[in-house]
């Protein structure tokens, strides 16, 4: 089955710097790489995804890019502010058929300080 | 709006006690997941079920069992529960041919 590394675990960043989170993946028949985002105490929640046929997708401060080749693909966040503390999951499924489940990173911590 | 809703939001239960936990959802969605949550473990599948005659088996199922009671409800069971599955549970749905997932609120269980 798939396997989905991410790091790092934790990560702190000063308000308006960026911040990259990396994940690698496993199975080459996936094609479908969504970030969600988990404030404390909330749901996870989807902010960006990407499938495997783009290799970079933005939205406002939000980018992610996808190397298939080398199966992995990061999240990109610039000009950080407060609000974007939360924990971070990457995923990897395919998209049809029994393939779409998703597979979660770890996690990482991502902390803004003022 | 159209959701996933989970119940209870909280639990504390004994050790070798059953307890179920409840989704439903609102959203029309076929699929429905099962994901428990730990700290430094992140989001992994318990089980799945695609429509209401399917149920499949995720990474980490044993101890647990499901039941899909129709298409917007879908219930994890635990049969005699152990303190290691003190965790937070999610469940999430999605659509066929889309593999975005949307979560419901969370259960958080204690087995003491």
């Amino acid at each position: 089955g798939e396997n989905v590394e991410q790091h790092p675990s934790t990560l702190s960043v000063q308000e308006g710097d960026s911040a990259v989170i990396k994940c690698t993946y496993s199975d080459s028949a996936s094609n479908y790489f969504p970030w969600y985002k988990q404030e404390l105490g909330k749901r996870p929640q989807l902010i960006i995804d990407i499938r495997s046929n783009v290799g970079e997708k933005k939205d406002q401060r939000i980018a992610v890019t996808l190397n298939k080749t080398a199966k992995h693909f990061s999240l990109h966040i610039t000009e950080t502010q407060p609000e974007d503390s939360a924990v971070y999951f990457c995923a990897a499924s395919g998209v049809t058929g029994t393939a779409s489940k998703l597979t979660f990173g770890t996690g990482t911590r991502l902390q803004v300080t003022l | 709006d159209a959701d996933v809703t989970q119940t209870p939001r909280n639990r504390i239960t004994k050790t070798g006690k059953r307890i179920m936990l409840e989704c439903s959802q609102t959203k029309g969605h076929d699929r429905m997941y099962w994901y428990r949550q730990d700290p430094g473990l992140g989001l992994r599948l318990i089980y799945y079920s695609f429509d209401v005659k399917d149920i499949n088996k995720g990474e980490i199922s044993d101890g647990y069992s499901v039941s899909r009671q129709a298409q917007a409800k879908f219930s994890l069971s635990l049969e005699s529960a152990i303190p290691n599955q003190t965790a937070l549970y999610f469940c999430a749905t999605s659509d066929p041919g889309r593999a975005e997932a949307f979560f419901g609120q969370g259960t958080r269980l204690t087995v003491v």
